[in-house]
């Protein structure tokens, strides 16, 4: 019930084209959902994240869509550069706590 | 920003040897303290809860007594790889809530090497 399911587990876009990584969980309790970019050696750094009570939060290029009833949400990187080629990970955390259940990582290429 | 430092960044040491790796909090005050596991290509494993002024929660499966956690003040926490053998190689990674925020700020990773 813990689980974070993440897809895919690598992704190739081009330059300028959409990135879409999806998540799905099952506990219900979850009430924050983050998302996360790692760089190789690196820490994760905070991207965006999301409450259940709002379907969709945009900050720049990144966009959460979130759907309560399916329990999944995914992130959409709009114009994909390649300076955001990296790992992304999914979390999600309950009852206003830090601890983070992370999803498995999508690792993004975006090319030329 | 909330910054969270990790010290050593690599570290590299003989098999059978302790290790210690320190995570410091510079411009805010973490009563708690998380300390992850990754290995290549994989997702963060949390390995247990450090809690200042008390002792650490351990996830299951995690040995208490090979990785040893102190949380000997509100900027500090430390992990002490005791014994390290060549399956404790990974990548740790330490984060922390900055007061008042529901918001995990992450260390830059410790890279450890065990021959």
């Amino acid at each position: 019930q813990q689980q974070v399911k993440q897809s895919p587990q690598s992704l190739i876009v081009q330059k300028g084209g959409i990135s879409i990584i999806n998540c799905a969980y099952e506990n219900t309790a979850f009430d924050y959902f983050p998302w996360y970019q790692q760089f190789p050696g690196k820490g994760p750094a905070l991207l965006i994240a999301i409450r259940p009570d709002v379907s969709e939060k945009k900050e720049g290029r990144f966009t959460i869509s979130f759907n309560k009833s399916a329990k999944q949400f995914s992130l959409h990187i709009m114009d994909s550069q390649p300076g955001d080629s990296a790992t992304y990970f999914c979390a999600a955390s309950w009852g206003g706590g830090n601890k983070l259940t992370f999803g498995t990582g999508t690792q993004l290429k975006v090319e030329l | 920003g909330a910054v969270v430092s990790q010290h050593p960044s690599w570290v590299i040491c003989k098999s059978g040897t302790s290790v210690k790796i320190e995570c410091r909090s510079l411009d805010f005050q973490a009563t708690t303290m998380f300390w992850y596991r990754q290995f290549p290509k994989k997702s963060l494993m949390l390995m247990a809860t450090s809690n200042e002024g008390s002792k650490a929660t351990y996830e299951q499966g995690v040995e208490k007594d090979k990785f040893l956690i102190n949380h000997a003040s509100l900027t500090l926490s430390t992990l002490t790889v005791t014994s390290a053998h060549p399956e404790d190689s990974s990548f740790y990674i330490c984060s922390a809530p900055p007061s008042g925020a529901n918001v995990l700020t992450f260390g830059a990773g410790s890279r450890l090497t065990v021959l």
